[in-house]
């Protein structure tokens, strides 16, 4: 079993709806959850970071993390075409320096 | 954000040479960063952890006569890629952790993507 499970997609919205994207993991010692958004040949770009379960919003994007159910989501709202991307999960252990576990990533289609 | 950087961001080699890739912290000190590879349409791959003054980690695998890596500073760690193959032609990734607070998350540079002849 990995360690972070993700729908690799491809996913097909119109633009402006909502997008909804979710990652699983195995090891409940988790606490650091990330969301990564890469476009094609580019280095992956933060978007949200969150520690240990609850919500955070930022702008349009909603981080979600449930560490009851080791799920973690990603909301978009009023979903744009510059949001075709594809997005990574991504955790770590606590600690300065850990590696980050990354999911397989979701490729995204935002369609105007 | 921290912003990391990376050299050169595409580089083209003929079989058997060898080809340094650079990463760099722009605006913070990075004791340790990390290199991945990317294929195609997958998500990244670890290849090893780069420590300043100490040798690096290698993930199982990866060849560490093959992949050298040195950080020769807190701003700086390069990977050499040694008489690279066809094989070895992928997309290079490099990040740094950066820690504020409680905050500790990890920072990527652009890319290299390196194709060998």
């Amino acid at each position: 079993q990995k360690e972070v499970e993700q729908d690799p997609g491809p996913l097909s919205v119109p633009e402006g709806a909502i997008v909804s994207l979710n990652c699983t993991y195995s090891n409940s010692a988790f606490q650091y959850f990330m969301w990564y958004r890469q476009y094609s040949r580019k280095g992956p770009e933060l978007l949200m970071y969150t520690y240990s379960s609850g919500n955070k919003e930022d702008g349009r994007f909603t981080a979600q993390v449930d560490k009851s159910s080791k799920y973690i989501s990603l909301f978009i709202r009023d979903s744009q075409p510059s949001d075709s991307a594809t997005y990574l999960c991504a955790t770590h252990l606590p600690g300065g320096y850990q590696k980050v576990t990354f999911g397989t990533g979701t490729k995204l289609q935002v369609i105007p | 954000g921290a912003v990391v950087s990376q050299h050169p961001s595409w580089v083209i080699c003929k079989s058997g040479t060898s080809v340094k890739i650079e990463c760099r912290s722009l605006d913070f000190q990075a004791t340790t960063m990390f290199w991945y590879r990317q294929f195609p349409k997958q998500s990244l791959m670890l290849m090893a952890t780069s420590n300043e003054g100490s040798k690096a980690t290698y993930e199982q695998g990866v060849e560490k006569d093959k992949f050298l890596i040195n950080h020769a500073s807190l701003t700086l760690s390069t990977l050499t890629v040694t008489s690279a193959h066809p094989e070895d032609s992928s997309f290079y990734i490099c990040s740094a952790p950066w820690t504020s607070g409680r905050a500790n998350t990890q920072y990527f540079g652009p890319g290299t993507r390196l194709t060998v002849l």
